[in-house]
């Protein structure tokens, strides 16, 4: 079974400080990679998804971007984060019509 | 497109009450139709699922069932515990988009009091 890593577990940032959130994956190969939010007091919003190296599709206009460097890598980055970016960040990975998820970074823009 | 709405919460409960939170769905296609739950501080896990109408979910005392004619996948459980207390989500994937995306409801906390 495929297990989910992200890092860090918390983070603490000032307004329009650079942001780099990772995502890795094992168990699994050529795996469809999520990235979602969960803001405070609301549900989930998918951010990016991508189903190959290099290939990241955009589900909201925002300023932050996604990257897949390698197979089982997934970033999450901002040049310059926003109060409204905090919340907490999900990776998830697809296996058959199941995602699965990791454990969450918790983001708090001062 | 498409949308999943959850009973919404805070939802209290006593031990060994019975549970539901309603789900209704509003998709294109024919999807597949999900329950996560998150406990304090974690990611979310699946909890159960059902890929078909009429099929009935269950895991670790929940049950759901896809109801197509009334758009449902309503969470039971027949005595609930304090162990049981995280917030619920409903999720659907629906095939006209490749099941690549899940549809999320806004999630319903629940709280076991002993």
């Amino acid at each position: 079974s495929q297990t989910i890593h992200q890092w860090p577990a918390t983070l603490v940032q000032p307004v329009g400080s650079p942001l780099s959130l990772e995502c890795t994956v094992e168990g699994t190969s050529n795996p469809n990679l999520y990235w979602y939010r969960q803001a405070a007091g609301r549900g989930l919003q998918l951010l990016f998804y991508s189903v190959g190296i290099g290939q990241i599709s955009s589900e909201v206009p925002q300023n932050l971007s996604a990257s897949r460097p390698q197979d089982r890598q997934f970033i999450l980055s901002s040049k310059k984060l926003l109060l409204s970016d905090s919340g907490f960040y999900l990776c998830a990975a697809r296996q058959v019509y199941e995602q699965y998820f990791g454990p969450g970074t918790r983001l708090t823009v001062t | 497109g498409n949308s999943v709405t959850q009973m919404e919460g805070p939802v209290t409960l006593s031990e060994e009450a019975f549970l539901t939170i309603n789900c209704t769905y509003t998709a294109t296609g024919y999807p597949s139709l999900f329950w996560y739950v998150q406990y304090p501080g974690e990611g979310l896990q699946l909890l159960l699922k059902a890929t078909k109408a009429d099929d009935k979910g269950s895991n670790k005392g929940f049950e759901a069932t896809y109801r197509k004619e009334t758009t449902s996948f309503h969470l039971e459980k027949g005595s609930v515990q304090v162990s049981d207390s995280a917030v619920y989500f409903c999720a659907l994937s629906d095939p006209a988009f490749g099941n690549e995306k899940l549809t999320f409801g806004t999630g319903t906390r629940l709280t076991i009091i002993p």
